[in-house]
């Protein structure tokens, strides 16, 4: 079963806009992922924030996670048209065993 | 050098047939991973082996057999393939399992089922 439900489904923004992706999840984790998939490709992991963070950065990469509302948000600056994918929260009960979300694509124009 | 490679990229195939997907990873990692993900994106886990030991086995027809000969490689085999087994199936690998981790993903093998 999904874990995680993105939110939105689909972005469109300019080129320079910040973009804002947000993931919801229903059970108690040990900690959440976020990955890019460029289309036809393989994902790549972009940022692992544990339950007992509340942000992390790397780079233009803004997650915060919020255990009490079991939600977690991907704010990505300065958008470029090369951060164009879909985009998926992951979380993980125990171990590395992921549970993935429907993921947002996010368009960003030139 | 390709970290997580997978072979073929793409498969076409008739109903009935057996095929197979082969997966190997340059990282020394101990544990591999493989997923499916079907139309609308939705990836789920099906099998991850660590060294060489299946340790997540989820609800999948017993028609899917993952093979692990050693801990580099993950080989995938499908029997009597159906019209649903049509999907992108991605290999994965992570140091570990016992702590969560990065997980580095193969470029893909997209199935089709005809």
């Amino acid at each position: 079963s999904q874990q995680g439900e993105e939110d939105p489904q689909a972005l469109s923004i300019q080129e320079g806009e910040n973009a804002t992706m947000n993931c919801s999840y229903k059970t108690s984790i040990n900690n959440l992922q976020w990955y890019r998939q460029n289309s036809g490709r393989g994902l790549v992991h972009l940022i692992l924030i544990r339950s007992n963070e509340r942000e992390k950065h790397s780079g233009r990469l803004r997650v915060t996670l919020d255990t009490s509302k079991k939600s977690s948000s991907l704010l990505i600056t300065a958008s470029r048209a090369a951060d164009t994918a879909s985009y998926f929260c992951a979380t993980s009960e125990y171990g590395n065993k992921l549970v993935f979300g429907a993921g947002t694509i996010l368009r960003v124009k030139s | 050098d390709t970290a997580v490679s997978q072979t073929p990229k793409y498969l076409v195939t008739q109903m009935g047939n057996d095929k197979s997907i082969k997966c190997e990873q340059n990282l020394g990692h101990d544990t591999m991973y493989w997923y499916k993900q079907d139309s609308k994106k939705f990836l789920k886990i099906m099998f991850s082996y660590n060294n060489k030991e299946l340790i997540i086995n989820e609800t999948v027809p017993n028609r899917f057999s993952p093979k692990s000969p050693d801990k580099a490689h993950l080989n995938l085999h499908i029997n009597s393939l159906e019209l649903g087994d049509s999907a992108v199936y991605f290999c994965a690998s992570s140091q570990a399992f016992i702590q969560a981790d990065t997980q580095y993903f193969g470029p893909g093998t997209r199935l089709t089922v005809l």
